[in-house]
């Protein structure tokens, strides 16, 4: 199955600063790139997602970059504010439906 | 994107005994699934409730532990049986939606057995 290394584990910035979180994936196969913002006692949401036939997709200050050689994908957050703070999850997936979560990113914004 | 409510959201139970847990879509899919996510962890995929069919079953987990329904294409049930403080975790339902494989996921249940 696929194996998801995620980093960091925690990650604590002050607001107006980036944050960047990277997942490695080690199934060559992998087709599907999401990102998933977990916020205290809701469900995961689905933040951005990218495919395999592009390199990089943002939303505002949300940007995903994929690296399909290296077989690592990074979210990359801008101007963080206090909102952003949340647990980040990736989930890359390859032919079937699966996808594979990370262990998560607990990110704190400092005001 | 899809809306989707889980019943109950919380719930406090009594080792030995079962809870069924409810998940509604808000429109026809396909594809649902079940997620567990124990305290501080990541999510673990417990089953893909098939309409229709038995539902498939991830390495880990059986049906005698964790029945699943899908009478129809809005509509699944989990539940879980004979419960022990181990099973104390988050249970989420997701579905997958257009274009392909994006998954939505429900506001989760919450289950404490004591």
């Amino acid at each position: 199955g696929e194996n998801v290394e995620q980093h960091p584990s925690t990650l604590s910035v002050q607001e107006g600063d980036s944050a960047v979180i990277k997942c490695t994936y080690s199934d060559s196969a992998s087709n599907y790139f999401p990102w998933y913002k977990q916020e205290l006692g809701k469900g995961p949401q689905l933040i951005i997602d990218i495919r395999s036939n592009v390199g990089e997709k943002k939303d505002q200050r949300i940007a995903v970059t994929l690296n399909k050689t290296a077989k690592h994908f990074s979210l990359h957050i801008t101007e963080t504010q206090p909102e952003d703070s949340a647990v980040y999850f990736c989930a890359p997936s390859s032919n079937d439906y699966k996808l594979s979560f990370g262990a998560g990113t607990t990110v704190t914004v400092r005001a | 994107s899809a809306v989707i409510s889980q019943k109950p959201s919380r719930d406090i139970c009594q080792r030995g005994t079962s809870l069924t847990i409810q998940c509604q879509v808000d429109s026809q899919v396909t594809m649902m699934f079940w997620y567990r996510q124990q305290p501080g962890q990541s999510l673990t995929l417990i089953a893909t409730a098939n309409q229709g069919s038995e539902a498939t079953y991830e390495s880990g987990f059986v049906i005698d532990k964790f029945p699943i329904s899908r009478p129809n294409l809005t509509f699944s049930t989990l539940t879980v049986s004979n419960m022990s403080p181990e099973d104390s975790s988050i249970y989420l339902c997701s579905v997958e939606a257009p274009p392909g494989k994006t998954q939505y996921f429900g506001p989760g249940t919450r289950l404490l057995v004591l």
